[in-house]
């Protein structure tokens, strides 16, 4: 089975402040690759997909994200955060073959993210 | 809004009973996923349906049931309730079950067992 591990349970910045939000998956085939985000009190919102081409993603709201295959790493990545990037935030793999079980995206364990104005 | 409806937002229940929470995909979105979210355990999927048929099962307890209706709205049934089962319960929608494609979740319903 597949497994995500986020290597950082609570990340706790400045503004301003530089961020990169670890990500790693166990699956070694293809994959399709996602960052999550839950504001407090709401619902899991797509920050950025990775399914193939330029490993280099970037999503809403400044985020972007690198897919480092050799590695099975997806991390989240911002230049300057914000006061309202105060968030959870997930990151969530799924196999695109049948072969490898069925289609549910698996995801991290999550890391909260607090920023200080 | 993510098209994606959950009822209820909210359900408070006793130990030992039984609820039905409901879901409503997102318009011709055919796969339905359902995800529990709780503080120890994370997001943990539960089971997945598409087009009305069983696709996946993930870490679905028996007490825990789900069906797909033809109108594709899901239901998840959770009886003989216990404590431990409080969290929120998460649906998610997407167009198709394999292959390249994003899922889209509701706002969830918060479970409390009392």
């Amino acid at each position: 089975a597949q497994s995500v591990s986020q290597h950082n349970h609570h990340v706790i910045l400045s503004e301003a402040a530089s961020l990169e939000l670890g990500c790693n998956y166990s699956y070694g085939g293809t994959v399709n690759l996602f960052w999550y985000v839950q504001y407090p009190g709401q619902h899991l919102q797509l920050l950025l997909k990775y399914f193939s081409g330029d490993p280099l993603v970037k999503g809403i709201k400044g985020f972007e994200a690198e897919f480092i295959k050799s590695k099975f790493s997806f991390n989240l990545r911002k230049p300057s955060v914000q006061w309202s990037d105060t968030a959870e935030y997930f990151c969530a793999v799924k196999s695109t073959y049948s072969g490898a079980g069925s289609y549910q995206l698996t995801f991290g364990k999550g890391t909260k993210l607090s920023v200080i104005p | 809004d993510s098209g994606v409806t959950q009822t209820p937002k909210h359900l408070i229940t006793a130990t030992g009973q039984r609820v039905t929470l409901r879901c409503s995909p997102r318009s011709g979105d055919l796969s339905v996923y359902w995800y529990q979210q709780s503080l120890d355990q994370g997001l943990q999927f539960l089971i997945q349906y598409y087009n009305g048929e069983e696709r996946a099962k993930g870490n679905i307890l028996e007490r825990f049931s789900a069906q797909q209706f033809p109108d594709l709205h899901s239901e998840l049934n959770l009886s003989s309730l216990e404590l431990g089962d409080s969290a929120l319960y998460f649906c998610a929608s997407s167009i198709i079950s394999g292959g390249s494609n994003e899922a889209f979740f509701g706002q969830g319903t918060r479970l409390t067992v009392v």
